[in-house]
């Protein structure tokens, strides 16, 4: 069965700072991989998502993710966040022998200070 | 274009009431899911639906939850008899399954479910 790791529960940021949010997974073979965004009282926005080829994917307002396979981790980066990058973060496996299903990690909040 | 729609926003309803949730689709999407979100148990699936025939029902909690997908563009979760314990933030998502440019899920904004 697939499942996610999301190891920190909370990180707090500077502003300008740069961000790394980990993410491990489980899963038998060549997973898909998505990164959500929740802002609060709203639902999840998808920021980026990995399903084959280059293992650096970009995605939007900034967010890029590395897949490693020899470490079974999709790590989310951004080199400089804003005060509105502040959210709970998602990681979440799919694809499971041809199920639909995607699984969440308990989610990252992230905080950000002045 | 309109995004996966969730009514009502909000509902606060009394131990023992029968509550019902609603959701429409993005237009052309044929997979759809309903999540269940609380502190205690994060994101959770409860059930999908693919071409309005549930695919994967193990995740209702149990008999006093059902859902329904009648035609293409709407769906309903049912709890009946609703239970202080069923309060959460309940998400439909929708999703075109099948090549990697899609099998993205789409969220709604969430019902949040307050039983008293």
């Amino acid at each position: 069965a697939q499942s996610v790791t999301q190891p920190d529960i909370h990180i707090t940021v500077s502003e300008g700072a740069s961000l790394e949010l980990r993410c491990n997974y489980s899963y038998g073979a060549t997973p898909y991989l998505f990164w959500y965004v929740q802002s609060p009282g709203q639902g999840l926005q998808l920021l980026l998502k990995y399903f084959s080829g280059d293992t650096l994917v970009q995605g939007i307002k900034g967010f890029e993710a590395e897949f490693k396979r020899s470490q079974s981790s999709f790590n989310l980066r951004k080199p400089s966040v804003h005060w509105s990058d502040a959210a709970e973060y998602f990681c979440a496996v799919g694809r499971d022998f041809g199920n639909e299903k995607l699984t969440f990690g308990t989610g990252t909040r992230l905080t950000i200070i002045p | 274009d309109a995004g996966v729609i969730q009514s009502p926003r909000h509902e606060v309803t009394e131990m023992g009431q029968e509550v019902t949730l609603r959701c429409k689709p993005i237009s052309g999407h044929n997979s759809l899911f309903w999540y269940r979100q609380t502190m205690m148990r994060g994101l959770e699936l409860l059930i999908y639906f693919n071409n309005n025939v549930p695919i994967d029902d193990s995740g209702m909690p149990e008999d006093r939850f059902s859902a329904k997908m009648p035609n293409a563009s709407f769906s309903t979760l049912k709890i009946q008899p609703s239970e202080p314990r069923d309060s959460a933030v309940y998400f439909c998502a929708s999703s075109i399954p099948g090549t990697s440019s899609t099998d993205t899920q789409y969220f709604g904004p969430g019902t949040r479910l307050t039983v008293l």
